[in-house]
């Protein structure tokens, strides 16, 4: 089983809200990953976590707050968005953190910042 | 130079034919090389994975590696109107850490 959930599918928010995405994956991958995508663009990295810690930040602006409760889970809080930042939100993982293993994507959650 | 870089699309080949996706990259240290498959609205799909110079294949996917000419490239055999889709071209260096070609757009027509 490769599987990678990701909640909610779609989420429509204004500039003032406070939310937050949900990744979760039970294959005991230790490595995380958060990525956006515009329309028609490639994935763009945005965080990674290795055995639960943060260990890649893309220079992302600090309105986007990953956070890794445990090995299974990974959130994206988000507050005071900008209409911009609407994307699809990619969350991925991986067996083990480093260039050789094959990342896994969950399906997305869909973002319109109103 | 974009990290990255695949052949401007889109390609449009005829049900059964080869379909030629191409990437080529800038960074030497890299490592690992995937093809990703992606439908409209949907997430990425792993196609292939390659990691040492030469050919590798899976079903009607070939992957070809030259890493002293920093090309990797994805052929599909008896094209089917099902692999329309845009195909990505990820390049991973250390840590975890990856870049994704802009895509190729792939459409087989019937």
């Amino acid at each position: 089983d490769t599987e990678v959930t990701q909640t909610p599918k779609h989420l429509v928010m204004g500039m003032t809200n406070k939310k937050s995405l949900k990744c979760e994956q039970h294959m005991g991958h230790r490595a995380m990953y958060w990525y956006k995508q515009k329309a028609k663009k490639p994935p763009e990295l945005m965080f990674v976590y290795s055995y639960e810690k943060l260990s890649i930040n893309e220079s992302v602006p600090s309105r986007f707050s990953p956070e890794c409760p445990n090995s299974s889970l990974l959130n994206l809080h988000l507050h005071a968005l900008q209409p911009e930042d609407s994307a699809l939100y990619l969350c991925a993982s991986s067996q083990l953190p480093g260039s050789l293993d094959t990342q896994y994507f969950g399906p997305g959650t869909r973002l319109t910042v109103l | 130079q974009k990290e990255v870089e695949q052949n401007s699309g889109p390609l449009s080949v005829p049900e059964g034919a080869i379909a030629s996706l191409n990437c080529t990259y800038s960074d030497r240290v890299s490592q690992s090389f995937f093809w990703y498959r992606q439908y409209s609205g949907k997430s990425p799909e792993l196609i292939m994975s390659i990691y040492s110079n030469g050919d590798k294949e899976d079903g009607r996917f070939t992957a070809q590696l030259n890493k002293a000419s920093q090309y990797v490239s994805l052929l599909i055999r008896d094209s089917q109107p099902s692999d329309s889709a845009t195909y990505l071209c990820a390049v991973y260096t250390n840590a975890g850490k990856s870049t994704f070609g802009d895509g190729t757009t792939l459409t087989v027509k019937p």
